[in-house]
């Protein structure tokens, strides 16, 4: 199994441009999420999933968007990219959070600077 | 919403033991989780604890005080590849999403 990857692993961007991270698992996994991670603000949440063709805002949504199409794919959409949108991005998964320790499994991140 | 401290950076030496403290405020407690991450890697799971009390997992031990909203990591016999940031992360399920929320995470150093 591969667990969880994302591509890609390095990005830099200018102002104004977009892109699409893409995150999938093997895992059959419900949830799905988005982090990114800045210097001394720890893993914040963007945007999660329940599940396939369900999405909701995390604690930054701000500046983007995601889709969640197949249950193993979990998209991330920078329409218009802004330095502060500089961070390394996780994605993670996990069985569900209803109950017990059903722990977050993690991508390798990517790396993304705006300029 | 959540409050999660952690503190920011700590050193110890190799074969020494250090306590990892995540002190935290929550409406609908429902469960805590510590991490690992290695610098420039994902995050891992370390151990959870719902329920007051010690878990011990090799090296490692997690201890909850849900009454005090307190927890600790606590790793025996330290070794350079200890050297990570260990991250405390809480579940709330009063808003009904049972997200956990991450701590800004500890810096631990170690040496030899």
């Amino acid at each position: 199994n591969a667990g969880v990857t994302q591509t890609p692993k390095f990005r830099v961007l200018k102002t104004g441009q977009s892109m699409t991270l893409l995150c999938a698992q093997d895992m059959n996994h419900e949830y799905m999420y988005w982090y990114r991670q800045d210097p001394g603000m720890g893993l914040r949440l963007i945007h999660y999933s329940v599940g396939e063709g369900t999405t909701a805002k995390g604690e930054v949504p701000d500046g983007y968007n995601v889709s969640r199409l197949k249950k193993q794919n979990f998209l991330l959409g920078l329409e218009s990219a802004a330095p502060s949108q500089t961070s390394v991005y996780f994605c993670a998964s996990s069985y569900s959070f209803l109950a017990g320790d059903n722990e977050q499994f993690f991508g390798p991140g990517t790396r993304l600077t705006v300029l | 919403g959540q409050n999660i401290d952690q503190p920011t950076e700590m050193t110890a030496t190799e074969g020494a033991i250090v306590q990892i403290n995540c002190t935290y405020q929550t409406s609908g407690f429902n469960g805590l989780f510590w991490y690992q991450q290695h610098a420039g890697e994902a995050p891992t799971f370390l151990s959870y604890n719902v329920l007051d009390g010690l878990e011990e997992k090799g090296r490692f031990s997690s201890f909850l005080s849900r009454s005090k909203g307190y927890s600790y990591l606590l790793l025996k016999e330290l070794q350079m590849k200890d050297s990570a940031s260990y991250l405390c992360a809480v579940r709330d399920g009063s808003g009904g999403s049972y997200i956990p929320t991450f701590g800004r995470g500890t810096s631990l150093i170690v040496h030899p």
